[in-house]
């Protein structure tokens, strides 16, 4: 079965400075990809990052990266120079093929506020 | 840009009615999605299509059904509502597996808040 950790419920961070999302994932699938998507107050889920099980590099999108350590199974989104416009609900999901369609599983969420 | 359109942002039903959550999609996405966001749980699938007419139950399709007659547009259903089925409802869609055009992404609506009174 697959799984995704995200263990902060919530984080605080000073406008600028960067801040790091814990994520860790659970498979047996050798062949899997890891998002990350932002869900601002409005709803609408917001695809932030991807990150193939075997990319060599880290991904990274304008002030977004992804912190791939696979033999941890962790993949943490650090987010750089923090905006007021980040404060959101952060979601890690992790993609695998089960017999023959995409299955996607989904953490619980971690809010981010920015202070100013 | 991919849309992801839902019909409806806000709802409020009454118990034992028949709610239908309508999607529509314009990027000729074969697999359509349909969860549900609860604090706390995040998101969880209720079913899932990979093509028209074609469906599969998710992780809680109890209480739920879904229908896609057309390959755009995918609707789930609450035959009879209950007060537990206030929720989010989130719809996605994407390609299918194989297709490495954006790395499978599935692209979501905005979200209809539903409450069952």
């Amino acid at each position: 079965a697959q799984k995704i950790t995200q263990t902060q419920p919530g984080m605080f961070v000073q406008e600028k400075e960067a801040v790091t999302l814990d994520c860790t994932y659970d498979t047996s699938d050798p062949s899997y990809g890891l998002f990350w998507y932002k869900q601002p107050s409005s709803g609408e889920m917001i695809f932030l990052i991807y990150q193939g099980s075997y990319d060599q590099q880290n991904a990274t999108e304008g002030r977004y990266s992804l912190n791939f350590q696979k033999a941890r199974k962790s993949a943490n989104l650090v987010i750089s120079a923090s905006q007021l416009g980040d404060s959101a609900m952060y979601f890690c999901a992790m993609r695998v093929h089960s017999g023959g369609y995409q299955k996607v599983t989904f953490g619980i969420g971690t809010k981010l506020q920015v202070i100013p | 840009d991919v849309k992801v359109t839902q019909s409806s942002r806000y709802l409020v039903k009454r118990t034992g009615e028949k709610v239908f959550l309508e999607c529509v999609q314009d990027m000729d996405h074969e697999n359509m999605f349909w969860y549900r966001q609860d604090p706390g749980l995040g998101l969880r699938l209720i079913y899932f299509s990979y093509d028209v007419k074609m469906k599969e139950k998710g992780d809680i399709p109890e209480g739920y059904s879904v229908s896609r007659e057309k390959k755009e547009r995918f609707s789930l259903i609450l035959e009879s509502a209950s007060t537990n089925q206030t929720s989010m409802y989130l719809c996605a869609s994407s390609f299918p597996p194989g297709r490495s055009v954006g790395k499978n992404i599935q692209y979501f609506g905005a979200g209809t808040r539903l409450s069952v009174l």
